[in-house]
């Protein structure tokens, strides 16, 4: 069965650079969640969206920004980065918000030196 | 928000062993899962239980929605079980909050 898709699998910047990372969801998943987790953290939600449309905001950064495009895959975008935004992005999706079952990508690994 | 707890924060077991570990939600939840992350970093989908009880070969999963806490047990322990077990919920939001873990080792 196909699963969510995550691009790049790992991502080398420096400061101040910009990233974009890549999720395609399962087929026919119409939510999309970014979860960032930092080294023996639990993952935290950066954002979510439903049908195209932001649905929920959590501790993302004024310097990343995320959108879901047409076909429902989703980009996260980060800029000026900093050593602190080092850590493991995952994107997961759902059929439906909040009662279906989340399905996670296998992350984006973000080193920033 | 929700809170999320999780117990106990570690556990080491010896091969064959088997293991309750619990987690606590401080409301009323619509979607619980249990994921396993393993030590490349994946998270794993165990079991999708915001109530009742379900079993997946040696694992099984119990949710008291009722009394707000889930029980994942993990019967005749093997070294690839090591990882970390994390506990997710959506109280009605938009999104999953995840307890702390439970980070488990499986000596051989």
């Amino acid at each position: 069965a196909a699963g969510v898709i995550q691009s790049p699998r790992h991502l080398i910047k420096e400061k101040r650079e910009t990233a974009t990372l890549k999720c395609y969801p399962i087929p026919r998943h119409d939510t999309v969640y970014w979860y960032q987790q930092g080294p023996g953290q639990d993952p935290q939600f950066l954002i979510s969206f439903y049908e195209k449309m932001q649905s929920d905001k959590g501790s993302i950064p004024d310097r990343f920004s995320a959108q879901q495009f047409s076909d429902y895959h989703s980009e996260l975008n980060m800029s000026s980065l900093e050593l602190g935004d080092s850590a493991l992005y995952f994107c997961a999706s759902s059929d439906g918000q909040g009662a279906g079952e989340l399905f996670f990508g296998e992350g984006s690994r973000l080193t920033v030196l | 928000g929700i809170q999320v707890e999780q117990s106990p924060p570690d556990l080491i077991l010896q091969e064959g062993a088997n293991s309750t570990l619990r987690c606590n939600f401080s409301d009323s939840v619509n979607n619980l899962q249990w994921f396993h992350q393993n030590p490349w970093g994946q998270l794993i989908n165990l079991f999708y239980i915001p109530s009742g009880t379900k079993q997946n070969g040696r694992l099984s999963a119990t949710t008291v929605a009722t009394e707000r806490y889930s029980l994942l047990y993990i019967s005749s322990s093997q070294t690839t079980d090591s990882g970390v077990y994390f506990c997710a919920v959506d109280n009605y939001g938009q999104n999953f909050v995840f307890g702390p873990g439970t980070r488990l080792s499986v000596l051989p």
